[in-house]
């Protein structure tokens, strides 16, 4: 159980495109979905937390017009990075909590999307 | 001084070694505290879950929390090469609270 799919698993594209990295939780509902930001041998930086219905609330640093999110069901969080460029290649990796934001469940991640931005 | 400090490895050893991982924190109010392995190019997968101190045993792996000393530890017996990852500690606040703060991950190498 707790299985979260992430899409797509690598993206290339031109500097100035938008991309488009769903998140799923696949079969549990995640009231609360993460995405984090992995640089190579480092450790997972959060960019943002999304609960479902509402806004994100956006790590310091963080721009909130260049990374989108989208929580619009329970199973299901989208980040738009928007005109991408190449400091924004990274490994992308999402995570959801099951139930609500009172429990005490662990988090489960997907995969995660490696942007390679040229 | 980060929240919480891991040691990066790497770190080597021959197949069926028991390998200790560990993690100190500097806040005491963490409460939850998780152990995820990821391998490479792929996500972080949820291998223990605990709260507060005490043991907890699944199968090869055991997770220690000493809340006392700030402490905890993953215990991998009879080591495989398939063990061979990054593992990464975690930890939370308490019940409700949102955000991880992770250690910076132990790179693991399992010799055959």
């Amino acid at each position: 159980g707790a299985v979260v799919s992430q899409h797509p698993s690598w993206v290339i594209c031109k500097s100035g495109t938008s991309v488009k990295i769903e998140c799923r939780s696949l079969d549990f509902q995640a009231t609360t979905m993460f995405w984090y930001r992995q640089f190579p041998k480092q450790s997972l930086m959060l960019m943002a937390t999304s609960n479902e219905g509402s806004k994100a609330t956006y790590e310091q640093g963080v721009e909130k017009d260049k990374f989108l999110i989208n929580h619009a069901s329970l199973t299901l969080s989208t980040l738009t990075v928007t005109s991408a460029h190449p400091e924004d290649s990274s490994f992308y990796i999402c995570s959801a909590r099951e139930g609500g934001t009172g429990g005490n469940q662990p988090q489960h991640f997907g995969d995660g999307t490696r942007l390679s931005i040229l | 001084q980060k929240e919480v400090e891991q040691d990066p490895g790497p770190l080597s050893v021959p197949e069926g070694a028991i390998v200790s991982l560990n993690c100190t924190y500097s806040n005491s109010a963490f409460q939850y505290f998780m152990w995820y392995r990821q391998y490479s190019r792929k996500g972080p997968e949820l291998l223990m879950y605990t709260y507060s101190s005490g043991n907890k045993e699944d199968g090869r792996f055991t997770a220690q929390v000493d809340k006392s000393s700030k402490y905890i530890s993953l215990f991998i017996r009879d080591s495989q090469p398939s063990d061979s990852a990054t593992y990464l500690c975690a930890m939370r606040l308490y019940q409700g609270a949102q955000k991880l703060v992770f250690g910076q991950g132990t790179r693991l190498t399992i010799n055959p």
